[in-house]
This record gives C-alpha cells, sequence and structure tokens, in this order.
C-alpha cells in the first residue's frame, strides 16, 4: 500500500462544474496536509495547506480532512480550463529530523469548456 | 523577493557523468528539501537540510548521490557516474522557520536531467 494514494484520473469536468479530489494516507501520525497544482513542465505550486478536522476554504478552493478516516479531500467550484493541470496531495509527518513531504501520485483534472 | 531559483533548467549527460544542480532557496529559509520526480509520478523525497546542517539523507538512492549546503544558503546535488535511471526533474523547495509541523513548502522551477 501507498503512503499517499490518489486516483490518477483523468478527472473530466465541465467548464463551471465542481470537482472533487479525493487523497487517502497510511499514517496516522500525519500532521499537515497540502494540495499542491502542477502544470504540464512546470514545477508544483502550493494552492492549500490544511492542519485541522474539517473545512478550510480559499477563494474557489476547499480542503477538507478527516482524520479519523484518513482522507482528505479538494473541491475547485466553478471549474475553469484554467484549472486544468495535475493536483498533488502532499502529507507531512513531523519529525525531529525534518519535516519532509510525502506525495501522491497525483489526478490529472481536465476542464472542458 | 525572489521564489526559489534552480539552475541548470535543463541538463543532458552521457551515461558514466557527474552532475551538479543548483539550488537558491528563499531568502532567509532556512528549511531546504532536494525531491525527485519521475514522468507522471510524484515528487519523492531526496534530502533535507536545516541551515547547513543535513538532517536526514533517507531518500538518496544511492551513494552516488551526494548533497551539500555549506554556508547555509545555496545548495548542491552531485550525482556522480549518472544512470539512465537517474533522468527525472529533480525540484529544490524551502521553508521556514526551521523544523516546525505545517511549514508550507515552495518549489523552484526544477532541474530536467536527462542522461543518454
Amino acid at each position: 500500500q501507498k503512503e499517499v494514494e490518489q486516483n490518477s484520473g483523468p478527472l473530466s469536468v465541465p467548464e463551471g462544474a465542481i470537482a472533487s479530489l479525493n487523497c487517502t494516507y497510511s499514517d496516522r501520525g500525519s500532521q499537515s496536509f497540502f494540495w499542491y497544482r502542477q502544470y504540464s513542465g512546470k514545477s508544483p505550486e502550493l494552492i492549500m495547506s490544511i492542519y485541522s478536522n474539517g473545512d478550510k476554504e480559499d477563494g474557489r478552493f476547499t480542503a477538507q480532512l478527516n482524520k479519523a478516516s484518513q482522507y482528505v479531500s479538494l473541491l475547485i467550484r466553478d471549474s475553469q480550463p484554467s484549472d486544468s493541470a495535475t493536483y498533488l496531495c502532499a502529507v507531512n509527518i513531523f519529525k525531529a529530523a525534518g519535516n519532509k513531504l510525502t506525495f501522491g501520485g497525483g489526478t490529472r483534472v481536465l476542464v472542458k469548456p | 523577493g525572489a521564489g526559489v531559483s534552480q539552475s541548470p533548467r535543463y541538463k543532458v549527460a552521457k551515461r558514466g557523468q557527474d552532475v551538479a544542480l543548483r539550488c537558491d532557496p528563499i531568502s532567509g529559509h532556512v528549511s531546504l528539501f532536494w525531491y525527485q520526480q519521475a514522468l507522471g509520478q510524484g515528487p519523492e523525497f531526496l534530502t533535507y537540510f536545516q541551515n547547513e546542517a543535513q538532517l536526514d539523507k533517507s531518500g538518496l538512492p544511492s551513494d552516488r548521490f551526494f548533497a551539500e549546503r555549506p554556508e547555509g544558503s545555496v545548495s548542491t546535488l552531485k550525482i556522480q557516474r549518472t544512470q539512465q535511471e537517474d533522468s527525472a526533474v529533480y525540484l529544490c523547495a524551502s521553508s521556514s522557520p526551521a523544523g516546525e509541523p505545517g511549514n508550507e513548502q515552495f518549489f523552484g522551477p526544477g532541474t530536467r536531467l536527462t542522461v543518454l
């Protein structure tokens, strides 16, 4: 079992609809959770971080965390063609030696006009 | 201020050559990370520095990989005797302050290494 799992997609979404992305993780010691957006040929760009159970909203993005179920999700409202990218879920387990991120394989999202 | 910068952006090496990849973190960021990203996969951790101290090198795939950050700012990832399986994008990220949970990491543009 991978430490962080995501559906690879592609997730095809009509313009204006809600895109829902899911991520599960295996280590219950995980403390911090991040969503990165990565356009083809570019580096990951941080779009959301979440640390406690519940929802966190930032513009058109909402991150949801459920530590009991070891599940984190990202909702993209009013999806735009410019949202077409790969979305990476990343999990941090804090240790004295540092806080490396463990990434899922990413979900490719295609927003169709 | 400027973000994380990396050079070169692209590197082509013949199998067996040594390469050196440079990372210049965001000014004032004490934590610096190197990740390797293969095509179609998520980044994988290689190594971590807090200032000049290399606190975690558990992700380095072999003893051909070596990283340093002698003055606690710029870092260099060196790969000796490159192999074809080393072909990947090498990403550098920095964060601040040191070692606290939840610190957000910001990535540079990456260096795409191709080994022929």
